[in-house]
């Protein structure tokens, strides 16, 4: 297992337009986040599931967003409609509950991001 | 999840140690400091956490005080790779967000040759 994966790496896109990005967790993680991240900011919240559950989300998630995590595996985030204030840097995190030691270590294991420009 | 302080910014000499402070004055008794660090162009990566005793890992130490309203991640010898916005979060190990991590802007550490 490599880490957590994120794809594409950089994504512009015209205003208005829909987007999606994909998240591939470390397998052996149960749980999943999303976090949004501007410039010179740390991450903001967004939502996690466990499993295929999507238990928690931030009121930053408007109505635009949508986060799925079908068979509790991957996750992917669509925003519908795209504004140019979504342009920032989505980070998608996985953990195992109660965040106990695994092989890849402990804590979150964070993606490198997916960079969106909404020109 | 209770609030921390860190200084926006810090400066070191490569292989000089670091101290990053951190205040958490509303700590409760069942918070653990957690540290992250973000190096450029990259997500968040674990460093170290505690409770109520310092903790030593392979990456740093984390000193705790006694009253546990403050904490100070230590690097001890630091290297120009160690150069990153440097995060202490505390979250609640009983409920909560069920340990969402809540991040502040953190301290951006710079590394001098």
């Amino acid at each position: 297992d490599t880490g957590v994966s994120q794809n594409p790496r950089h994504k512009i896109t015209k205003r208005g337009q829909n987007v999606t990005f994909r998240c591939d967790p470390i397998s052996e993680h149960n749980r999943l986040y999303w976090y949004r991240q501007t410039l010179g900011q740390g991450p903001e919240f967004l939502t996690y599931f466990q499993n295929e559950a999507q238990l928690e989300k931030s009121r930053l998630l408007s109505d635009r967003f949508s986060a799925e995590r079908p068979k509790g595996s991957f996750s992917t985030l669509e925003i519908q409609r795209t504004e140019q204030g979504d342009s920032a840097m989505y980070l998608c995190a996985s953990s195992l509950r109660g965040e106990f030691l695994s092989v890849h270590g402990y804590g979150y294991t964070f993606g490198s991001g997916t960079r969106l420009t909404v020109v | 999840d209770a609030k921390t302080t860190q200084p926006n910014s810090m400066e070191s000499n490569e292989e000089e140690p670091v101290h990053l402070p951190c205040n958490h004055s509303t700590i409760s008794g069942t918070d653990y400091i957690h540290w992250y660090r973000q190096l450029p162009s990259q997500g968040p990566e674990y460093v170290i956490h505690g409770l109520t005793s310092n903790v030593n890992n392979r990456m740093a130490s984390l000193a705790i005080a006694e009253d546990r309203k403050s904490s100070t991640l230590i690097l001890h010898r630091a290297t120009l790779r160690d150069a990153a916005v440097y995060y202490c979060i505390l979250r609640d190990f009983y409920g909560g967000s069920q340990g969402n991590l809540i991040f502040g802007k953190g301290t951006k550490l710079s590394v001098k040759p």
